[in-house]
């Protein structure tokens, strides 16, 4: 069956720029995740949804960084006047539910480069 | 201090070779204990997924959780150049949505 699909797979941009990364989860999946992989090192927790709220967001880095998801299933990671220090491979992942013995099934990624 | 720590590796083994992985963590309040394996430009896939101490087996992969020594392994009997990869353990509270990990070991299994 179908995976986490993310879109772009690469994506380079110019500093300053503003850039959105879109996940599409599991079908029926209510639960969605976002992390951030820098180069060598694990996986960084941005935000997670729960149908189209987000009761944590606490991973966001910066006002820049947003996300919404619509619908119950696609979400977007929007990145405004990005910088340097965006660069990294921001992974998707989705669960059935919440519930910490649901685990978490990932997409292969967008590997953001900022100029 | 991160609350989980992993040894980074690399780490390099004959094929046919016994391998451990291995995470400490401090939070008692993590209660779910995952390894991932990540290949090259791939995202993680989930490999074992745990929830009690003991120990969990699946094929040739052994997942030990010792919660009193807040200490997980991942055993890989009869190692091939396929498992050749980075491995991410991960750990979930019971009260949150989101898995904190490692920062992985990369193995590299030799023919």
């Amino acid at each position: 069956g179908a995976g986490v699909s993310q879109s772009p797979s690469n994506k380079v941009t110019e500093k300053g720029k503003d850039v959105e990364l879109r996940c599409d989860p599991i079908s029926g999946h209510t639960a969605l995740y976002w992390y951030r992989q820098s180069l060598g090192q694990g996986l960084e927790f941005l935000i997670y949804f729960q149908g189209n709220s987000a009761p944590d967001k606490s991973g966001l880095p910066s006002d820049r960084f947003s996300a919404e998801r619509t619908g119950g299933s696609v979400s977007t990671l929007t990145i405004q006047r990005t910088q340097q220090e965006d660069s990294a491979v921001y992974l998707c992942a989705s669960s059935g539910t919440a519930h910490p013995n649901q685990p978490q099934h990932f997409g292969d990624g967008t590997r953001l480069s900022i100029l | 201090q991160k609350e989980v720590e992993q040894d980074p590796g690399p780490l390099s083994v004959p094929e046919g070779a016994i391998v451990s992985l291995n995470c400490t963590y401090s939070n008692s309040a993590f209660q779910y204990f995952m390894w991932y394996r990540q290949y090259s430009r791939k995202g993680p896939e989930l490999l074992m997924y745990t929830y009690s101490s003991g120990n969990k087996e699946d094929g040739r992969f052994t997942a030990q959780v010792d919660k009193s020594s807040k200490y997980i392994s991942l055993f890989i009997r009869d190692s091939q150049p396929s498992d050749s990869a980075t491995y991410l353990c991960a750990m979930l509270r019971t009260n949150a949505g989101k898995s904190t990990f490692g920062d992985g070991t990369t193995l590299t299994v030799k023919p």
